[in-house]
């Protein structure tokens, strides 16, 4: 089946510094990827859909220079949480969209990213 | 404006007994999913449900779809613990974005 990984697991961090997740679909090609955080007891919000080779499009309410995405590759996207502050803390989450399965998506096992 | 609400919000139950979670959207959709998440996981695809009366079972769990109500349900049968944990339903809208329900957090009492 489709798998999608991301790097690091977890992370804590200092406020005011620059944090990079990854998100890597394993066995497919993916042209579109999700990023999405997850507040503590809270569900699921789109932050931006990152397709390849091109711009990021960002939800409302979102500041596309504080999360910098980029989708270099097929496999591959990350996000930047740029001068990261306490609250950026949260569980981002990518999900990486597969052609091969009818454009489903996959979900990524989620980063936990702790700013101090 | 799109919204996907899911009713209850909290539930708490004895194991054994049977209920029902419901998720209600506002616009059309070309599928609805539901999904479990475990405390600091990530999401586990339980259901996928494409078409007007689609009905999904699996274990303890079924999930229905009423696409003219714009709502679907996810039934639990004589519930164990192993099933506490947090379902979401979310919908998918022009092919591509997903919008999550507000989530259920379910506790299962022995």
């Amino acid at each position: 089946g489709a798998v999608v990984s991301q790097h690091p697991s977890w992370v804590i961090c200092k406020s005011g510094t620059s944090v990079k997740i990854e998100c890597r679909s394993l066995d497919f090609q993916a042209t579109t990827m999700f990023w999405y955080r997850q507040f503590p007891k809270q569900s699921l919000m789109l932050m931006a859909t990152s397709n390849e080779g091109s711009k990021a499009t960002y939800e409302q309410g979102v500041e596309k220079d504080k999360f910098l995405i980029n989708h270099a590759s097929l496999t591959l996207s990350t996000l930047t949480v740029t001068s990261a502050h306490p609250e950026d803390s949260s569980f981002y989450i990518c999900s990486a969209r597969s052609r091969e399965s009818h454009n489903e998506q996959f979900f990524g096992p989620g980063t936990r990213l702790t700013v101090l | 404006e799109l919204k996907v609400e899911q009713n209850p919000l909290f539930l708490s139950m004895q194991e054994g007994k049977n209920y029902t979670i419901y998720c209600n959207y506002s616009t059309t959709s070309d599928r609805l999913y539901w999904y479990r998440q475990d405390p600091g996981k990530s999401l586990e695809s339980l259901f996928v449900l494409l078409s007007n009366g689609a009905v999904k079972q699996e274990g303890r769990l079924m999930a229905s779809l009423d696409t003219k109500a714009r709502l679907s349900t996810l039934h639990i049968t004589a519930a164990v613990h192993d099933l506490s944990a947090t379902y979401f339903c979310a919908t998918r809208h022009g092919g591509n974005q997903f919008y999550f329900g507000t989530g259920t957090s379910l506790t299962v009492i022995p």
